[in-house]
């Protein structure tokens, strides 16, 4: 268990509204990750975060942007959701001292109608 | 560029079946290898791991060995349980440290244990 939390577990939200989800994890580790998952892509890299403040794209990027003031919360916006977000989101750390290695969280199933 | 391709499912078996699930591998430098597996509803648990060549991972009864000459990581397990029906997913993991770090992902394979 690497004490990682995603709020809310479920959300339905309509096109065009912001949505933020958020990742909290009580073991301070510096990595922290953001992913969706998707029938026939399995998981793909949004955002990723090395430390407070430092943030960094992943390859799908668009239409998403990250916050990290603490570093136990790592925060996924969506300015202005549409449907082509409706998927499930995954939170994910790595430790210092096996980097290469992600722990999940449980997920954060969003709808967007 | 880096990616990973693992055999579609879904795979049905029956219980004591001997499993194998096919994962290769592209990859610039030295990859960590990973498997993942993901149970109904719930998020992905690593499942065993191997860092360099002739490496063999092993979990609950699970086995993949990383082999560099044919770019493979082949999961198997001797007897499968009904209790292991899942997805799963091969990964690599070519950067991390740094300013970097991400994981390449399959697209999953759904395993189906029949009583």
């Amino acid at each position: 268990d690497a004490g990682i939390t995603q709020s809310p577990r479920h959300k339905v939200t309509e096109t065009g509204t912001p949505v933020t989800l958020r990742c909290h994890q009580t073991e301070n580790h510096r990595y922290m990750y953001w992913y969706r998952q998707d029938p026939g892509h399995g998981l793909r890299l949004i955002h990723y975060s090395y430390g407070v403040k430092d943030t960094d794209k992943g390859e799908v990027s668009d239409g998403y942007s990250v916050s990290r003031s603490k570093t136990e919360d790592f925060l996924l916006t969506l300015e202005s959701a549409t449907s082509s977000q409706t998927s499930v989101y995954f939170c994910a750390i790595s430790r210092t001292s096996e980097q290469e290695t992600q722990y999940f969280g449980p997920g954060t199933r969003l709808l967007v109608l | 560029g880096n990616s990973v391709t693992q055999m579609e499912g879904p795979v049905t078996l029956s219980e004591e079946a001997f499993l194998t699930i096919n994962c290769t591998y592209t990859a610039t430098g030295y990859p960590s290898l990973f498997w993942y597996v993901q149970y109904p509803g719930e998020g992905l648990q690593l499942l065993l791991k191997a860092t360099k060549a002739d490496d063999k991972g092993s979990n609950k009864g699970f086995e993949a060995t990383y082999r560099k000459e044919t770019t493979s990581f082949h999961l198997e397990k001797g007897s499968v349980q009904v209790s292991d029906s899942a997805v799963y997913f091969c990964a690599l993991s070519t950067n991390y440290g740094g300013s970097q770090g991400n994981l390449i992902f399959g697209k999953g394979t759904k395993l189906s244990v029949k009583p």
